[in-house]
C-alpha cells in the first residue's frame, strides 16, 4: 500500500514569494497533518485536517495555511516567505484525529529553502 | 542526506551492543508517549509506544521504559544494527487527544558503528 506521498520533494524560493505544498495520504486515511521541521526548534505542529476541515492549529503566523480536498488530499500554503522559513515540512496521516488508536504515518517531507 | 539536526546530542554504539536513548518529557499530564526514527531523507517512522498505566513494553528489539515519577522514557536497542542509525524522538500527549497536541522532543542522533 502507497504510503504518504509529500510534492515537491525539494524546492527553492525567494523572499517574498509563496509557496504551496501537496500531501497526499494513505488510502483510507481522512486526517492530515502538518509538521514544520527545524535543526533549531524540532518538530513543530502546525495544522491538522479532517474531512476537510481544519480540527487543530498550532502557533504560527497568518501567512500559513491549508487545506483538505474531499479526496482527503491536502495541501498547505506559506505566503510572503521569510527566511525562518527554510525547513522540511513534513504531513502525516491517520486514520482519525485521536491520538492513541490511530497511528501518524509521515512523508518524507517537502525541504524549502527561502533565500 | 538531508540533515534532520545539527545540534543533536549524539549517542554513539559498536554494531552488536545495547542502545538507550533517554528522553525527558514535559507535562506531567501526559499519558501516552510514542517514539519514533527518522532516517536520514525520510520522514519519522512509528517504532513503539506505552500508555502511562504501564511502566515497560516490548517490541521486536526495542523495549520501552517510563518513569512517571521523573517524566522520564527511555528507548531501548537490542543488538543496534547499522540500519538503526537515525535520529530519535520521544513524543507526548494526551491519549485519545487531537494529534495535533503531540509534542516531540529534540531528538537523539544515534549513530552505529560496524
Amino acid at each position: 500500500k502507497a504510503g504518504v506521498t509529500q510534492t515537491p520533494r525539494y524546492l527553492i524560493k525567494t523572499r517574498g514569494q509563496q509557496v504551496t505544498l501537496s500531501c497526499s495520504p494513505i488510502s483510507g486515511h481522512r486526517s492530515v497533518s502538518w509538521y514544520q521541521q527545524t535543526p533549531g526548534q524540532g518538530l513543530q505542529f502546525l495544522f491538522e485536517y479532517f474531512s476537510e476541515t481544519q480540527r487543530n492549529k498550532g502557533n504560527f503566523p497568518g501567512r500559513f495555511s491549508g487545506r483538505q480536498f474531499s479526496n482527503s488530499r491536502s495541501e498547505m500554503n506559506v505566503s510572503t516567505l521569510e527566511l525562518g522559513d527554510s525547513a522540511l515540512y513534513l504531513c502525516a496521516s491517520s486514520l482519525a484525529i485521536s491520538a492513541g488508536a490511530n497511528v501518524l504515518t509521515f512523508g518524507a517531507g517537502s525541504r524549502l529553502t527561502v533565500l | 542526506g538531508e540533515s534532520v539536526g545539527l545540534h543533536l546530542p549524539t549517542l554513539s554504539v559498536q554494531e552488536g551492543d545495547n542502545s538507550i536513548i533517554n528522553c525527558a518529557y514535559s507535562n506531567s499530564a501526559s499519558d501516552y508517549f510514542i517514539w519514533y526514527k527518522q532516517e536520514s531523507g525520510k520522514g519519522p517512522q512509528f517504532i513503539i509506544d506505552i500508555r502511562s498505566n504501564m511502566d515497560k513494553r516490548q517490541g521486536q528489539r526495542v523495549t520501552v521504559l517510563l518513569n512517571k515519577t521523573v517524566k522520564h522514557l527511555s528507548l531501548q536497542i537490542a543488538a543496534t544494527q547499522p540500519g538503526d542509525s537515525a535520529v530519535y524522538f520521544c513524543a507526548e500527549t494526551s491519549y485519545g487527544g487531537s494529534q495535533g497536541n503531540l509534542i516531540f522532543g529534540k531528538g537523539t542522533k544515534l549513530s552505529v558503528k560496524p
